[in-house]
């Protein structure tokens, strides 16, 4: 199994909505993220979870919140948002200190109204 | 991307050889990247080259490094039109924690 699942594939909320992203994957990758991909941008890292711990946090606004229950699992929780959040969030997994290559799921393109 | 820098299109026609070019500008990078993202999806790593090596090849895609100009490229033979996509290359920093990406270079294939 080479794949990063993540839900759901399309979310429309209101900015007073309170909304999660999930993604899982079980390559048995120690090392997580979320990134956020605008249109015709490349990706921009957010958040770096490495074994279940918050190691990166890349300046995001508070009202992104990712949260690591377990090794498989990765999820961002969404409250308040902005129209300007409306993008295209990719997870990714990797294993700690290979290659680092990373696996990405097909991305949650989200929208705010 | 943060000091990744690629060139925004390439159009080649079917056939062809293509090459997509990067410029990155940290020089401590221990590996490359090259990332494909097709419309609406995800990004599939093509290919990567550790930086102790010139080339890579592997089957239709040549990598060359060029460690003293910082430049990489990516030589697609016999591009086909499935091979139409958003190309990223990518350098990984801070022990493989951060990936930076290039800005992306949209090639497009003409029958």
């Amino acid at each position: 199994d080479t794949e990063v699942t993540q839900t759901p594939k399309h979310l429309v909320m209101g900015m007073t909505n309170k909304k999660s992203l999930k993604c899982e994957q079980h390559m048995g990758h120690r090392a997580m993220y979320w990134y956020k991909q605008k249109a015709k941008k490349p990706p921009e890292l957010m958040f770096v979870y490495s074994y279940e711990k918050l190691s990166i946090n890349e300046s995001v606004p508070s009202r992104f919140s990712p949260e690591c229950p377990n090794s498989s699992l990765l999820n961002l929780h969404l409250h308040a948002l902005q129209p300007e959040d409306s993008a295209l969030y990719l997870c990714a997994s990797s294993q700690v200190a290979h290659t680092g290559e990373l696996f990405f799921g097909e991305g949650s393109r989200l929208t705010v109204l | 991307g943060e000091d990744v820098e690629q060139s925004l299109f390439l159009s080649v026609r079917e056939g062809d050889s293509s090459v997509i070019n990067c410029t990155y500008t940290d020089s401590s990078s221990t590996y490359l990247y090259w990332y494909k993202q097709e419309p609406g999806a995800g990004l599939q790593l093509l290919t990567y080259i550790f930086s102790n090596m010139d080339m890579k090849q592997d089957q239709r895609l040549t990598v060359l490094l060029n460690k003293k100009d910082k430049h990489l490229s990516l030589r697609i033979a016999d591009t086909q039109t499935g091979d139409s996509a958003i190309y990223f290359c990518a350098e990984a920093r801070d022990n493989f924690n951060k990936f930076y990406f290039g800005s992306g270079t949209k090639l497009n294939v003409k029958p």
